[in-house]
């Protein structure tokens, strides 16, 4: 079966402009959670999102935002983008929700800000 | 969420086992603990989940300690293909699906 999708692979943006990335999640999987990774800081915690709602958020400022639809598909987007905001940034998909579950990875989106 | 230490590097050589260990002495009852490894240029990979009870799948085996303050990951014979950063985390339970990474353990095999 396909695993998690995430489009586009690469994205080059300038400072102050706004970013969306798409995260297609495992057929089934109803949990799509996105993290940013970065030399300095690693892996970090973004959002979770289960049955189109927001269940966990991570400590990044509001300009990061998501949403996922009805078919579990989900979007992030990143507003007024700064320097710091080049990251590779990944999603993962879940069954369910919980400790005990598995998630999946994407590929991961490779932003970079000018 | 409960803290996990691990050394930030170990060596092996190709075709012998590889011991990796965390420890995680604030791990409460119902966490869980996992396994994932990300490999250059690529997304993390899960590789092995456990509660108390040892666990085996094709990838790895995990071992926990009876107290389960720590565990240990179980590569039988390692390969090139191994050679990948490796993170042990606890999830926060609860239905949400949140993992912590850490620095995890570079492991580096030689041929």
């Amino acid at each position: 079966k396909a695993g998690v999708t995430q489009t586009p692979r690469y994205l080059i943006k300038t400072r102050g402009q706004q970013v969306t990335l798409s995260c297609s999640p495992i057929s089934g999987h109803r949990s799509v959670s996105w993290y940013q990774q970065t030399p300095g800081q690693g892996l970090q915690f973004l959002f979770e999102y289960f049955s189109e709602t927001q269940r966990n958020k991570g400590n990044f400022p509001g300009r990061f935002s998501g949403r996922q639809f009805s078919n579990s598909r989900s979007e992030m987007n990143v507003s007024t983008l700064e320097l710091g905001d080049s990251a590779l940034y990944l999603c993962a998909s879940s069954l369910v929700a919980g400790g005990g579950t598995e998630a999946f990875f994407g590929q991961g989106t490779r932003l970079t800000v000018v | 969420d409960a803290k996990t230490t691990q050394p930030n590097s170990m060596e092996s050589n190709e075709e012998e086992p590889v011991h990796l260990p965390c420890n995680h002495s604030t791990i409460s009852g119902t966490d869980y603990i996992h396994w994932y490894r990300q490999l250059p240029s690529q997304g993390p990979e899960y590789v092995i989940h456990g509660l108390t009870s040892n666990v085996n799948n094709r990838m790895a085996s995990l071992a926990i300690a009876e107290d389960r303050k720590s565990s240990t990951l179980i590569l039988h014979r390692a390969t090139l293909r191994d050679a990948a950063v490796y993170y042990c985390i606890l999830p926060r339970g609860g239905g949400f699906q949140k993992l912590v990474f850490g620095t995890g353990t570079r492991l580096l095999v030689s041929p």
